[in-house]
């Protein structure tokens, strides 16, 4: 089956810890997306690639890295500088830049 | 700055009772619109792509239609297994989508 897998579902990390989530999809989609939801609130996009080795900011990027060293892969590290990391992080793709997106499951991370 | 407001924020409807949900949008040049299902703790599922005033598109019990300043998906005779969150985003061309804070409904039987 395609789809996108996100990996672990629930993530628990000390205050300090950077952490790393897992994102494929086999789609064989060129862009692929992070977002982070917060409850009650939309999705805000914190980085995005259109293409392999290529990456962009989004509104709240700080704190965050990415890499895309892989046309499947998309891994998003939350670094000990954000400082409100607990959220639930979404990966999704599209085929093309800005056409629909396809969501994965999600990962809840907890920092205390 | 585009800005996309959905409203109401929540809904509870009874089961049979058909309702419509708002997305309305301050954009510089929509180039797309799209609706969203998500349930909770899960991630987001595609629904529909709107793309110029005065396109409709239908799934089952929904149908959303899109003008120049905002986008109805209308609910009709809506069942339990339709509550969720309803997201709406649009592409405007210059990154990737900007969502709105979605629509909770909730159908009681």
């Amino acid at each position: 089956d395609g789809g996108i897998t996100q990996s672990p579902k629930y993530l628990f990390r000390k205050e300090g810890q950077n952490v790393t989530l897992s994102c494929e999809q086999n789609l064989n989609h060129d862009a692929m997306y992070w977002y982070r939801q917060d409850p009650g609130q939309g999705l805000r996009l914190i980085y995005y690639s259109q293409i392999v080795n290529d990456f962009q900011k989004g509104d709240i990027a700080e704190g965050y890295s990415v890499s895309r060293e892989k046309k499947e892969s998309f891994p998003l590290t939350v670094t000990s500088a954000q400082k409100n990391p607990t959220a639930f992080y979404l990966c999704a793709s599209s085929q093309r830049e800005l056409s629909e997106q396809y969501f994965g499951p999600g990962t809840r991370l907890t920092v205390t | 700055e585009d800005q996309v407001t959905q409203s109401p924020e929540a809904l509870r409807l009874q089961e049979g009772e058909s309702s419509s949900l708002n997305c309305s949008y301050t954009v510089s040049g929509l180039r797309g619109l799209f609706w969203y299902r998500q349930d909770p703790g899960k991630g987001p599922e595609f629904l529909f792509t709107l793309y110029s005033a005065g396109e409709e598109k239908e799934k089952e019990r929904l149908k959303a239609t899109l003008t120049k300043k905002e986008s109805f998906l209308h609910i009709t005779a809506p069942k339990p297994e339709d509550s969720a969150t309803y997201l709406c985003a649009v592409d405007t061309g210059r990154r990737a989508l900007t969502f709105g804070s979605g629509t909770r409904l909730q159908v009681q039987p």
